[in-house]
């Protein structure tokens, strides 16, 4: 089984349309992000829930709005698309606030 | 072979000899470390963590270095082999209310290992 499973792992749309990215983990795990990796691979954090809390929220356009329904889901709605919103988007989970994160295998967006 | 400096994107090594993929962290307050492995297509895998209070731990073929002084990790790896190829991330945790904060990890820009046979 896969421990941090995203769905889809590919997708491409045009600008001004809205799409969701979905993940869930079987880990148990109390917390889980949202990541965003450039083409530069450069990995940058945008949301973090704790027990379906958020508790982080990087500086990220109100176009992109997390949903954790319970703690073994965090999805990514992003409204809206820009051409900049093209990147590979991981989500990952922790086992507590601190700790090392297992990571999905990403979910690469292409804005056309 | 080994990469210097604050950022080299690439290092190239022959199989078998071993790697030396060094990283500059910021925060001075930071109290644990990962390095990370992303194979190509894949998220980042754990490969070695280590704490504030040590400065070094070795895992199978590897060993991660930490110089508090100067704000510096390294990640060495013995014998290195072709499935070792893959871009290589530090990452530090900021401190902060662990109980309801939320691991704040940030990653470096990562280092693409390139092993030759």
């Amino acid at each position: 089984d896969t421990a941090v499973s995203q769905t889809p792992k590919y997708l491409v749309t045009q600008m001004g349309n809205d799409k969701s990215i979905k993940c869930e983990q079987n880990l148990g795990h109390d917390t889980m992000y949202w990541y965003k990796q450039d083409s530069k691979k450069f990995l940058k954090i945008m949301f973090s829930y704790n027990n379906k809390e958020l508790i982080i929220n990087e500086t990220v356009p109100n176009r992109f709005s997390p949903k954790s329904p319970d703690k073994a889901h965090l999805n990514l709605h992003i409204n809206s698309l820009e051409l900049g919103d093209s990147a590979v988007y991981f989500c990952a989970s922790s086992p507590r606030p601190f700790g090392g994160y297992t990571f999905g295998s990403g979910t690469r967006l292409t804005v056309v | 072979g080994e990469n210097v400096g604050l950022h080299l994107p690439t290092l190239s090594v022959q199989e078998g000899d071993n790697s030396i993929i060094n990283c500059a962290y910021s925060n001075s307050a930071s109290d644990y470390f990962i390095w990370y492995k992303q194979e190509s297509g894949k998220g980042p895998q754990f490969i070695i963590d280590i704490r504030s209070n040590m400065d070094k731990r070795q895992g199978q073929r590897v060993t991660v270095l930490l110089n508090k002084t100067v704000k510096h990790l390294s990640l060495q790896i013995a014998a290195t082999q072709p499935g070792d190829s893959a871009v290589y991330f530090c990452a530090e945790n900021f401190p902060g209310r662990e109980e309801t904060s939320g691991s704040r990890l940030t990653f470096g820009e990562g280092t693409q290992l390139t092993v030759n046979p």
